[in-house]
């Protein structure tokens, strides 16, 4: 089954105490890409990658960090979390007519 | 820079009754266009995508969408809701020109649908 995991689904952590949000498919996409949700905001991007080793800001990616060794994977990196992070987080992939396809989400909490 | 107004953040309509949302867009013709459905702790589903080819597109779940250029508008329809329709939904747009690196989302229009 074509699909988008993240890991973890929910997290409640303290300020400043890095982390780590895993994403993986298994749909052989070169594009992937981070969102996060925000209530009246709808979903905005934070960062993406066209392929491995490749990647870019998007629309807010202060705070945030990407890596892409990988074409399965796209985790995000949070270094020094802080109160205003605190948010739904999506991953998604794309295919080639720019569908976007995305993962359950994550549900992060920073005190 | 592109934007995204989904008009309406709540809309609230009968079981059987007509479903209407409405999506407008800054740009006289987005690349792609796409609306998705968020069901309560789920992720985003892909209802449909328009690519300028027609101007209704029929999507998943008896949904479909009106598009009209000359209004940079898409209305979202189903004929008859349902009680399993109640979820957010959200318009979505890739930036113009040539920015298909990301989506523009609207806020979203929350559903509820009533016996």
């Amino acid at each position: 089954e074509a699909q988008v995991t993240q890991n973890p689904r929910y997290l409640i952590t303290v300020t400043g105490k890095k982390l780590t949000v895993t994403c993986s498919q298994n749909m052989n996409h070169e594009y992937m890409s981070w969102y996060r949700q925000d209530p009246g905001l709808g979903l905005r991007q934070i960062y993406y990658s066209m392929n491995v080793e490749v990647t870019d800001k998007g629309d807010v990616p202060e705070g945030y960090k990407v890596s892409r060794k990988e074409k399965r994977n796209f985790p995000l990196i949070l270094e020094s979390p802080s109160p205003n992070q605190t948010s739904l987080y999506f991953c998604a992939t794309r295919t080639g007519g720019y569908e976007q396809y995305f993962g359950p989400g994550t549900r992060l909490t920073v005190t | 820079a592109q934007s995204v107004t989904q008009l309406g953040s709540h809309v609230s309509v009968s079981e059987g009754a007509l479903v209407l949302l409405r999506c407008n867009y800054s740009s006289s013709v987005p690349p792609y266009l796409f609306w998705y459905v968020q069901y309560p702790n789920q992720g985003l589903q892909l209802l449909l995508k328009y690519t300028s080819a027609a101007t209704l597109v029929k999507g998943i779940n008896g949904f479909e969408a009106e598009f009209k250029k000359s209004e940079t508008s898409s209305h979202l329809t189903k004929p008859s809701a349902h009680m399993s329709d109640a979820a957010e939904y959200f318009c979505a747009v890739t930036p113009s020109p040539g920015g298909y690196n990301k989506l523009i989302f609207g806020a979203g229009t929350r559903l509820a649908v009533h016996p």
